[in-house]
């Protein structure tokens, strides 16, 4: 059992590139989302998905697009990356909603961006 | 506008001592509140977790409590061993945001041998 992986680990990229992180699962779970990781800041959740073929806004989803074309994979893209978007970008995945299902973390992806 | 904050950034205990990390929440609709431990490099995992309707729970050598008059949380860590240094998370999800969590800033710990 991998549980949760992220690919690429780290990634430069100039500003206005476009870019595609992918997250992986096997734990047959519903839920997944991604979130950025910035120095003086909490996790903040980007979007989620509560089942393949379906996304949701989170708290900060501006500059981004995700995808959940199947059950264990969730896309996050950058269309035209920002320098404001240099951070760390974990994604994660829970069992289903209620009652609150702990969150499974992959290791996280360093982004980045001139 | 942080709803969730941890206004330690850092805490340094000796070993077998106790470790306490606070959080602060100011949304009185959060009802479940999650701890999570992380290393560098790694992703955050699950620590403890605590339901609004108790004010303790219990894990091993963790304990979480619950105020939520004061709307705040503490993780307690007895005996602290060096193995226990990492940065910690608080989280809090309530009902009418589904499974969205809100993170706190996070305190990373370090506990002396």
């Amino acid at each position: 059992n991998a549980g949760v992986t992220q690919t690429p680990k780290f990634r430069v990229l100039k500003t206005g590139q476009s870019m595609t992180l992918l997250c992986a699962q096997d734990m047959n779970h519903e839920y997944m989302y991604w979130y950025r990781q910035d120095p003086g800041m909490g996790l903040r959740l980007i979007h989620y998905s509560v089942g393949e073929g379906t996304t949701a806004k989170g708290e900060v989803p501006d500059g981004y697009n995700v995808s959940r074309l199947k059950k264990q994979n969730f896309l996050l893209g950058l269309e035209s990356a920002a320098p404001s978007q240099t951070s760390v970008y974990f994604c994660a995945s829970s069992l289903g909603q209620f009652p609150v299902e702990t969150q499974y973390f992959g290791p996280g992806t360093r982004l980045l961006v001139l | 506008d942080q709803q969730v904050k941890q206004n330690s950034p850092s805490l340094s205990v000796q070993e077998g001592r106790i470790s306490i990390l606070n959080c602060d929440y100011t949304n009185s609709m959060f009802d479940y509140f999650l701890w999570y431990k992380k290393y560098p490099a790694e992703g955050p995992t699950f620590l403890i977790s605590i339901s609004s309707i108790k004010d303790k729970n219990e894990d091993g050598r963790f304990t979480v409590f619950l105020n939520k008059s004061a709307k705040h949380l503490s993780l307690h860590i007895v005996p602290s061993q060096p193995g226990d240094s990492a940065v910690y998370f608080c989280a809090a999800s309530a009902l009418n945001t589904g499974n969205q969590f809100y993170f706190g800033t996070g305190t990373s710990l370090t506990v002396i041998p």
